[in-house]
Order: C-alpha cells, then sequence, then structure tokens
C-alpha cells in the first residue's frame, strides 16, 4: 500500500523569501514517481514538478525544486522568492509504476495551504 | 502540453436528478482515466478508473450503481451521478496520463463543482 504524508496542514510565507513544504512517502514499490500540485481557489489541479525515484538528480522547474531523498523518502517542495500568486493548496502525490501499461493512478497526501503574507 | 477537458465547471441540479460530467482528452488518447472526489478542504480521493471499452474498476466503498461510468472512446470519459442527493454535492475531478512508465505526465480536468439542492 502506498501512503503520502504532509505534515503541515497550513504554512506563511514572507512575500520574496523561500518556503519548504514537506512530503514522506512510503511504498514498496522500486519504481515510483513523486508529483507536486497546486490547486488555487478556483479548483483546478495544476501540476507544478515530477520527480522520478531513478533520478539522481533533484528536479527542478523554474522557482520549484524537490528536494529528493529516497533513503528518508521525503520529497520536499521547495519554492524560492515566493508570489502573492503562490497562494494555493498544494499537494505531493506518488504514483507506482509497476508496469509498462502506465494505468496506476495518484495517490494523493492530505495537502498544505500555503499563504503569502505581502 | 497535453490538455485534459471537463465539462461542466458548475453544476446545480435538485435531488433525485441525475448529473453527467464529461471528460476530454484534448490532444492525446487516454486508455485509462480517473475520476476523483474532494470534499472542502481535503485531500482528493479516487472513486474509480476508467477503462476505455471496458468496465471501470470502482475503489472501495464507491457505489458503481450511482457513478455510473463509460468510456466509450479514447479521449472521452463520463461519469453520470444517478438520483443525486445532497450528500453527494462535491467537487469531482477527472485525470489522464501520457506516456508510459516512469516517463508520465498527469493532468486533470478543470473539476466539476456539484451541489445537489
Amino acid at each position: 500500500a502506498q501512503k503520502i504524508t504532509q505534515t503541515q496542514p497550513g504554512m506563511f510565507v514572507q512575500e520574496k523569501e523561500a518556503v519548504t513544504l514537506d512530503c514522506t512517502y512510503d511504498t514498496s514499490d522500486q519504481s515510483y514517481g513523486l508529483f507536486w500540485y497546486k490547486q488555487p481557489s478556483s479548483g483546478e489541479m495544476i501540476f507544478l514538478i515530477y520527480q522520478g525515484s531513478y533520478d539522481e538528480q533533484n528536479a527542478t522547474e523554474g522557482r520549484y525544486s524537490l528536494n529528493f531523498q529516497k533513503a528518508r523518502k521525503s520529497a520536499n517542495l521547495v519554492i524560492s522568492a515566493s508570489q502573492l500568486g503562490d497562494s494555493a493548496m498544494y499537494f505531493c502525490a506518488m504514483r507506482p509504476i509497476s508496469d509498462q501499461t502506465g494505468a496506476n493512478n495518484l495517490f494523493f497526501g492530505t495537502g498544505t495551504r500555503l499563504t503569502v503574507i505581502p | 502540453g497535453a490538455v485534459v477537458s471537463q465539462h461542466p465547471s458548475r453544476v446545480i441540479c435538485k435531488s433525485g436528478t441525475s448529473v453527467k460530467i464529461e471528460c476530454r482528452s484534448l490532444d492525446f488518447q487516454a486508455t485509462t482515466m480517473f475520476w476523483y472526489r474532494q470534499f472542502p478542504k481535503q485531500s482528493l480521493m479516487l472513486m474509480a478508473t476508467s477503462n476505455e471499452g471496458s468496465k471501470a474498476t470502482y475503489e472501495q466503498g464507491v457505489e458503481k450503481d450511482k457513478f455510473l461510468i463509460n468510456h466509450a472512446s479514447l479521449t472521452l470519459s463520463t461519469l453520470t451521478v444517478t438520483s443525486a442527493h445532497p450528500e453527494d454535492s462535491s467537487f469531482y475531478i477527472c485525470s489522464a496520463f501520457t506516456g508510459w512508465g516512469v516517463n508520465t505526465e498527469a493532468f486533470f480536468g478543470q473539476g466539476t463543482r456539484l451541489t445537489v439542492v
């Protein structure tokens, strides 16, 4: 079974500062993908960043970077230079990749609500 | 990038009526789509896996007769909430993957906010 844990229900960050959103996971799968999504109040799920379990380098996408520590089973999201528009819910998710069909679904954490303070 | 379109974005219906929600992959073929439900301030919970040309796979506790899923083509999956009741009011969102194995991306529809009155 897979389990995603986000221990921070809410976080505050000053505008232009960096913030780290925590995510740990538990899986017995050898091959998996880790995702972060942003969900603004409109409800849409916006893909932010992806890390494959065999990727040796941490993923980066613009202001987003993923601090992947495989031995600790953690995949923290780092947002640099926070902007007011970053205020939203953030979900960590994992997808086991146990076959080649690509049919495995995403397992989500409970989310962290980030508020950027001007 | 790949786009998943979900319609309608918001619907209000009377108790006892049925509501159909569409999920389309606009520029790729999706043999599998997923339907999630999200209660206010909670995470996404998988309801069912929609497979093109075959029956959907429902998660434990999800009533298959109430939440009818049809995946008739490689680009369209529909979720019909039958005989809706106020407790069915929720945010429903679909997703589909592109690529294979580790080289995959998941894309989500815009979501449908259902209110049953």
